[in-house]
């Protein structure tokens, strides 16, 4: 029982290149997100899903993107990368029969943009 | 909008001592869910304790218990005995119990604790 994976778990990037941050659960969770988290600021979220083809804005959207195709996997793009995207990203999924439980967590991406 | 804040950004504590850490939130919701998470230096998210609103009951878990004062909308947690391996960031978040763009946690920045030996 895997869990949430994500991928890579480190990552250097140069300012204006892009990428995809991996995330995949295997619990059929239909809820999946993503947060980013920064020294003094807690977790924000970022973009969440509640169904394979829904996704919708969290707090601090800009300067990403999301798709859901299946209910597996929700990656995270950047689509051109800048020094304030350097940050620790977490990928979450939960089940809409375990609301009172949280989330499972990813293990976090670190990232760096130069 | 709900909104959850932690007022102590750093804690310490001695070992085998107890220590507070507080939460306050915002909201005009009735049923709700409140969590403790621990990060330790690892990075992984750890849920501590749960808290469900429509129970007056306050949740226990080992060392692990929470004073939930609905009507003040406070929720702290306290840890009993403290071991280093308390050492970690911890943050409360709130979720609503209702459906739709609700499922998403809403955490506060987070409170550091020292144990110290």
């Amino acid at each position: 029982n895997a869990g949430v994976t994500q991928t890579p778990k480190f990552q250097v990037l140069k300012t204006g290149q892009s990428m995809t941050l991996q995330c995949a659960q295997d619990m059929n969770h239909e809820y999946m997100s993503w947060y980013r988290q920064d020294p003094g600021m807690g977790l924000r979220l970022i973009h969440y899903s509640v169904g394979a083809g829904i996704t919708d804005q969290g707090e601090v959207p800009n300067g990403y993107n999301v798709s859901r195709s299946t209910t597996e996997d929700f990656p995270l793009r950047l689509l051109s990368a800048a020094p304030s995207q350097t940050s620790v990203y977490f990928c979450a999924s939960s089940s809409f029969k375990s609301l009172a439980y949280g989330y499972t967590f990813g293990s976090g991406t670190r990232l760096t943009v130069v | 909008a709900q909104t959850v804040t932690q007022s102590q950004p750093e804690m310490s504590v001695q070992e085998a001592e107890t220590v507070t850490l507080s939460c306050t939130y915002d909201t005009s919701e009735s049923d709700y869910y409140l969590f403790w998470y621990k990060q330790p230096p690892s990075r992984q998210m750890i849920l501590v304790i749960r808290q469900e609103a429509y129970k007056q009951q306050n949740a226990t878990e080992n060392r692990f218990s929470v004073n939930f004062q609905k009507a003040a909308k406070s929720f702290s947690l306290k840890i009993s005995d403290s071991q280093l391996g308390d050492a970690a960031m911890y943050f409360c978040a709130y979720r609503s119990a209702g459906g739709g763009s609700n499922y998403k946690l809403t955490f506060g920045k987070g409170t550091l604790l020292t144990v110290n030996p």
